[in-house]
């Protein structure tokens, strides 16, 4: 398996622009998760799905970030608009529904907001 | 959910040392796991102790848990510079009565092998 693609690897932006970052989970997972990183705040957990239906996003800063699951292969994090502080490194994680609970990360999205 | 808190926040180490780090936590868990982070990269999962286990060994690595404590520590012995890399726990516990708990990181720790 190719395991979990992201895309795109780097963004670099103007304040005010729309950002969207997308994310294939491993073929037969049924979780996905959405984190961000920065060196201030470290890792947060966004948002995750199950079955591709959100069951937390606690964690989306505010009304500008949203993020969707239309099938099982394919989920986007979508920032509009997008501000300086929003940059960081965003990563998208996947599991099968399984006791143990293990993730599989991609190998994120830098992005830079000017 | 709860999230580790990694110790140190940072280890320097020579090559060929031994290096340890520990987790603490707060609430009761399930399992806890145990991740690596090279710079630029994803984190990567390297070994899950269930709480009923007290120390588990993969390769290199040993971890133990000691529920009473609320705390694991990870041994990585004969460290080598490709061991550099940052290290979270993420201590699972069941929530809610699903099979699956958020997974959520503390700080990590910055651990730099020395050649």
């Amino acid at each position: 398996d190719a395991g979990v693609i992201q895309s795109p690897r780097h963004e670099v932006t103007e304040m005010g622009q729309e950002v969207t970052l997308r994310c294939k989970p491993i073929s037969g997972h049924d979780y996905l998760f959405w984190y961000r990183q920065t060196m201030m705040r470290g890792l947060e957990l966004l948002i995750y799905f199950n079955n591709n239906v959100p069951i937390d996003d606690s964690g989306m800063p505010e009304d500008r970030f949203s993020a969707k699951m239309p099938n099982a292969s394919f989920s986007t994090l979508k920032i509009q608009p997008s501000e300086p502080r929003d940059s960081a490194v965003y990563f998208c994680a996947s599991s099968w529904e399984s006791y143990t609970g293990e993730l599989f990360f991609g190998e994120g999205s830098r992005l830079t907001v000017l | 959910s709860q999230q580790g808190e990694e110790d140190p926040q940072a280890l320097s180490i020579q090559e060929g040392e031994n290096a340890t780090m520990n987790c603490s936590y707060k609430t009761s868990i399930n399992n806890l796991q145990w991740y690596r982070q090279n710079s630029g990269r994803g984190l990567v999962h390297l070994i899950l102790i269930r709480s009923n286990e007290r120390e588990k060994h993969s390769g290199r690595l040993r971890v133990t848990l000691d529920t009473s404590k609320k705390s694991s520590s990870l041994l990585i012995t004969a460290s080598r510079a490709a061991d550099t890399a940052s290290y979270f726990c993420a201590p699972i516990s069941n929530a809610g009565g699903t099979s699956y708990g958020k997974l959520t990181f503390g700080q990590g720790t910055i651990l730099t092998v020395h050649p």
